[in-house]
């Protein structure tokens, strides 16, 4: 059984350039979280992807978008880097929406220079 | 005043004692209680879940949660050096149409051969 998969597993960007991470689910989820954890922090809420629409989001500027295909996968974007955006980039899979239990990929690390 | 608090450690032990991490919060609306293991550079691993107050137990791990202290912990018997991570208290309130999670800012354990 899959679990979360996270791609690439990291990249060096600069600033004012753009991003895009991709996440594939655990087999049977259908529900999709990015989380951002800066370095000796806990990881912090961006956003959550049901039936292809983001259903709630955290204290993150628009600069930050997703979107989840039919197939549940998902991608974050970021544009116009900044050198605080350097983070690493989780995904989490959950059964729902409303599931508590949510299943971690190993994460994108992305650097800004 | 963060939602989640956490001391950050580090917390050295030897090999063979009895771990005890904790969290306080301070939203009451919290219901549902995590905790994750993060090895260095990978994504978090969910140990265990509770919902309310309570205990659980499972093998060497038993998280309590204490609501009228808004206070949770997780112990750890007969400490391991392949215990030796970050361990991370997650929380989430119930109802609502999804599954936020507010992270502590995790405790990062050395267990000592």
């Amino acid at each position: 059984d899959a679990g979360v998969t996270q791609s690439p597993t990291h990249l060096i960007k600069t600033r004012g350039q753009q991003v895009t991470l991709r996440c594939s689910p655990k087999s049977g989820h259908d529900t999709v979280s990015w989380y951002q954890q800066a370095l000796g922090q806990g990881p912090q809420f961006i956003f959550q992807y049901y039936e292809e629409e983001e259903r709630q989001r955290g204290n993150f500027p628009d600069r930050f978008s997703g979107h989840q295909f039919p197939n549940y996968s998902s991608e974050l974007n970021v544009n116009a880097l900044l050198l605080g955006d350097s983070a690493l980039y989780l995904c989490a899979s959950s059964l729902s929406a409303g599931a508590y239990e949510q299943y971690f990929g190993p994460g994108t690390r992305l650097t800004v220079t | 005043q963060k939602e989640v608090e956490q001391d950050p450690g580090p917390l050295s032990v030897p090999e063979g004692a009895i771990v005890s991490l904790n969290c306080t919060y301070s939203n009451s609306a919290f219901q549902y209680f995590m905790w994750y293991r993060q090895y260095s550079r990978k994504g978090p691993e969910l140990l265990m879940y509770t919902y309310s107050s309570g205990n659980k137990e499972d093998g060497r791990f038993t998280a309590q949660v204490d609501k009228s202290s808004k206070y949770i912990s997780l112990f750890i018997r007969d400490s391991q050096p392949s215990d030796s991570a970050t361990y991370l208290c997650a929380m989430s309130a119930r109802g609502g149409a999804t599954n936020k999670l507010i992270f502590g800012t995790g405790t990062l354990l050395a267990v000592q051969p």
